[in-house]
């Protein structure tokens, strides 16, 4: 079993819609975050979380929302998904000190139609 | 503004020859450096870390640089295998005490045997 685990896999949606997207971990790590992944930009930092009671903004959050449900559960919603919403996401975890050594899921391909 | 630059063009090499890839960044003074590699469809796996006072680093056939001066950092692999085409991303840790990893948008690599 994979140790961060992503739902969907992949989604199809439509503009104005709201989507939720799940992440698990069984790695045991507080430090949890959620990317996003276009062609040709990188990764981008949307949400950060290093423990249950703590949520942080990552560089691009507008349009974004997070909940930190446990350690090992991170989800992240799009209120009104828009269609430049459309990428690879991508949850991982770290038990480095200061946020190294990241494992990442497999992710989750969506497409806001 | 922070930038972190990695080659966009695919390198081509061939099999048994040593690839290297750089990373050259700016506008940053991070603690440590990391690559990681990227399949398609897949998310990125931690390879490395090397720290800001460490000049290079090695994983059997890996090998990292890290120059603060120049602000680069070398990735090689030497003896290259097919199996060792991907994507591979250059990350720093965002030196503003927030634990945030930010990543390049990597360089393909193809080695053809």
């Amino acid at each position: 079993d994979a140790d961060v685990t992503q739902t969907p896999r992949n989604r199809i949606t439509k503009t104005g819609k709201r989507i939720m997207l799940e992440c698990s971990q069984t790695k045991g790590h507080d430090r949890m975050y959620w990317y996003r992944q276009d062609p040709g930009l990188g990764l981008r930092l949307i949400y950060y979380s290093f423990d249950v009671k703590d949520i942080n903004k990552g560089e691009i959050s507008d349009g974004y929302s997070v909940s930190r449900q446990a350690q090992a559960k991170f989800s992240l919603s799009l209120e009104s998904a828009i269609p430049n919403q459309t990428a690879l996401y991508f949850c991982a975890t770290s038990a480095g000190a200061h946020g190294e050594k990241l494992f990442f899921g497999s992710g989750t391909q969506l497409s806001v139609l | 503004s922070q930038k972190i630059e990695q080659n966009s063009e695919a390198l081509n090499i061939q099999e048994g020859k040593t690839a290297t890839l750089t990373c050259n960044y700016t506008n940053y003074s991070p603690a440590y450096l990391q690559w990681y590699r990227q399949d398609p469809g897949r998310g990125p796996v931690f390879l490395l870390l090397i720290r800001e006072n460490e000049k290079e680093k090695r994983k059997e056939r890996l090998k990292v640089t890290f120059d603060t001066t120049l602000k680069q950092s070398l990735f090689h692999i030497t003896a290259s295998q097919p199996a060792d085409s991907a994507t591979y991303l250059c990350a720093l840790d965002e030196d503003t005490g927030g634990f945030k990893t930010i990543f390049g948008a990597g360089t393909r690599l193809f080695v053809k045997a």
